[in-house]
């Protein structure tokens, strides 16, 4: 099945700088790869998601990269404000179109 | 538009209890996933319904089963219930044609504590 492999599982950013969050998935039929927050105690919420037709999107300040050959995809957030304190997800579908998450990032942004 | 609602928000149970936690989706959603979150760590997908029918299961034992209902509410239960059930459960609504995953919709969970 589909294992999805997140790091780091913290980062801690001064305000203005800024944050990549990497992802590794394995199986090679996953097809949509879409980016989480959560924030403590919330539901997680999309921010950002990419299909595998497409190696790069940008939404304002999140953007994300996908290397499908390597299978790998990225979460760049730019100009990281306190507010982009949060636990973030990525996640991959398996070969049933199922979604399966990574372990989460903790980011911490310092002012 | 009415987002995922989920009940209880909070409850706790004793090891080998039986528990009903239950969603309603999202208006025009006909797709629901249900996902295990232990503390400080990913979502763990459980199963999905599509059309009252279970679509897709993940690595849980059958004492975790679930239901959906012709208004797409959903239930999940697990019965004989052990100390590691403790976790957030997460209810997600798509408005999956297929019954493949696109974007999830997420609820605010339920948080199960067994002691």
């Amino acid at each position: 099945g589909e294992n999805v492999e997140q790091h780091p599982s913290t980062l801690s950013v001064q305000e203005g700088d800024s944050a990549v969050i990497k992802c590794t998935y394995s199986d090679s039929a996953s097809n949509y790869f879409p980016w989480y927050k959560q924030e403590l105690g919330k539901r997680p919420q999309l921010i950002i998601d990419i299909r595998s037709n497409v190696g790069e999107k940008k939404d304002q300040r999140i953007a994300v990269t996908l290397n499908k050959t390597a299978k790998h995809f990225s979460l760049h957030i730019t100009e990281t404000q306190p507010e982009d304190s949060a636990v973030y997800f990525c996640a991959a579908t398996d070969s049933w179109g199922k979604l399966q998450f990574g372990a989460g990032t903790q980011v911490v942004v310092t002012p | 538009e009415t987002g995922v609602t989920q009940s209880p928000t909070h409850l706790i149970k004793t090891r080998g209890q039986q528990v009903t936690l239950r969603c309603s989706s999202q208006s025009g959603h006909n797709t629901v996933s249900w996902y295990q979150q232990a503390l400080g760590q990913g979502p763990q997908f459980i199963f999905q319904y599509y059309r009252e029918e279970e679509n897709g299961r993940g690595n849980f034992p059958p004492r975790f089963s679930g239901l959906q209902f012709p208004n797409y509410s959903s239930e999940l239960n697990v019965n004989a219930l052990e100390l590691d059930d403790s976790a957030l459960y997460l209810c997600a609504s798509s408005p999956g044609t297929s019954g493949n995953t696109g974007e999830l919709f997420f609820g605010e969970g339920s948080r199960l504590t067994v002691l």
